[in-house]
Parts: C-alpha cells; sequence; structure tokens
C-alpha cells in the first residue's frame, strides 16, 4: 500500500527565504505526482505536476523535483512572501493499468507560515 | 467559468439522518473523487468514479453511496451508518486518462453533526 509522508509537518520562516519542502512515497511505481495549496477552510489549488518521466517543473518562485527510483520529491519556494503561508500537500497517482490507477494517495502536508 | 461546484458550503445533519453532498464539474473531466479531510488525518478517499454509471469505493467507502448518471455530476450521501460523519469532504476531477491527469478541487463541504 502506498504511503506518502511530508517533513517537516509545519514550517514557520521571516518573508524572503528560500525555502524546500519534502515528500517521500513508499511505492515508486507512480504515475505522476501533484503539489498541491489549502487555504485555511479552503479547497485544493494544483501547483504542479510531474510526470513520472520528468525530474522537475517550474512556475514562477515554485520548483517541483521527482526522484522516482528513491521515493522523493520536493518543492522550492523561492523568496518567500507571506501570501504563501498555507498547507501545502503532496499527492501520487499509481501506475496507469492496475487496479488502483486513479487513487491519488495523499501526504499529510505541510503548515507553512511566512512572517513580514 | 470552468471548474467544480460543491454544494452546500456548510451542512449540518442530525443524528439518524442522511444527507446528500453535491458536486458538479463543467470541465468534460472523465473521472471524479471523493475524499474527506480530518485534522491531522490528511486526506482521505471514500469513492472515485473513472467513467459513467461506473465507481469504485477507495479506502473509508463504508458508511456512504454515491452514484455517477451523468458526466458532471458525482453526489456523495453520508448514510446514518457513518458514525463519525463530522469533517470536511472535498470533491475532485481529472481528465481519467492519458498524460496529464492533473487533478482539480473543489471548495469543499463542511459537514458536521448537530
Amino acid at each position: 500500500k502506498q504511503e506518502v509522508t511530508q517533513i517537516p509537518a509545519a514550517l514557520s520562516v521571516p518573508e524572503g527565504e528560500n525555502l524546500v519542502l519534502n515528500c517521500s512515497f513508499t511505492d515508486s511505481a507512480i504515475y505522476n505526482l501533484q503539489w498541491f495549496r489549502q487555504d485555511p477552510g479552503k479547497g485544493l489549488t494544483s501547483l504542479l505536476l510531474i510526470q513520472s518521466s520528468q525530474r522537475e517543473q517550474t512556475s514562477g518562485r515554485l520548483n517541483a523535483s521527482l526522484d522516482k527510483s528513491s521515493g522523493r520529491s520536493t518543492l522550492y519556494i523561492a523568496a518567500s512572501q507571506p501570501g504563501d503561508s498555507a498547507t501545502y500537500l503532496c499527492a501520487v497517482r499509481p501506475r496507469a493499468g492496475g487496479t488502483s490507477y486513479g487513487k491519488l494517495t495523499f501526504g499529510q502536508g505541510t503548515i507553512l507560515t511566512v512572517h513580514p | 467559468d470552468g471548474g467544480i461546484t460543491q454544494s452546500p458550503k456548510y451542512l449540518f445533519r442530525k443524528e439518524g439522518q442522511n444527507v446528500t453532498l453535491s458536486c458538479e464539474q463543467n470541465l468534460n473531466h472523465d473521472a471524479m473523487y471523493w475524499y474527506r479531510q480530518d485534522p491531522g488525518q490528511g486526506l482521505r478517499l471514500i469513492y472515485y468514479s473513472q467513467i459513467v454509471n461506473d465507481f469504485q469505493k477507495g479506502d473509508i467507502a463504508e458508511g456512504y453511496s454515491v452514484s455517477r448518471e451523468k458526466k458532471e455530476s458525482f453526489p456523495l450521501t453520508v448514510t446514518s451508518a457513518q458514525k463519525n460523519p463530522t469533517a470536511f469532504y472535498l470533491c475532485a476531477s481529472s481528465i481519467g486518462q492519458g498524460l496529464g491527469t492533473e487533478a482539480f478541487f473543489g471548495q469543499g463541504t463542511r459537514l458536521t453533526v448537530v
């Protein structure tokens, strides 16, 4: 059974710092990995999607990397801002063709606080 | 304006009552999902559907039921058999097959037992 772990559980940084959020998964047979942001009481907003054949994806100040063989992904946030404060979740989708295809498995998230 | 719409935003349920949460999408996605979110436990999959008139149980399906009669709609019923239904419920959709399969989420429904 796929298990996804996110470290750290919470992170508090001053504005302007570059930071790294970690996501690890136990089964490397994934189709893709997706990073989300969740604001309190809201739904999830998709940030980045990395296919299993890709090493990284970038969007603005965000960069996500994927090392499938070691079961790890990192989300790098450059020059953090107070507006980046939210919970960040990663989720993996199993490889196509199996009975579990379509079942996204989530980590428990990292709560990020960026203070001015 | 494309997206996923969940309603209502807040829902209160009395003991022994069934309630239905609505999820509608206009993204033309084949796959739809229901997740439950509890504090400290992350998101857990309740049911998912990869095509109309077909759905599969997720990890915590007991006490819940779904239907998928239309591509756009995937309602979730929380039955009286669900003993601890208070949670935040999230609906999602994705293309379903092929490259991409990026998942998109609605804004959630917060269900409280009174």
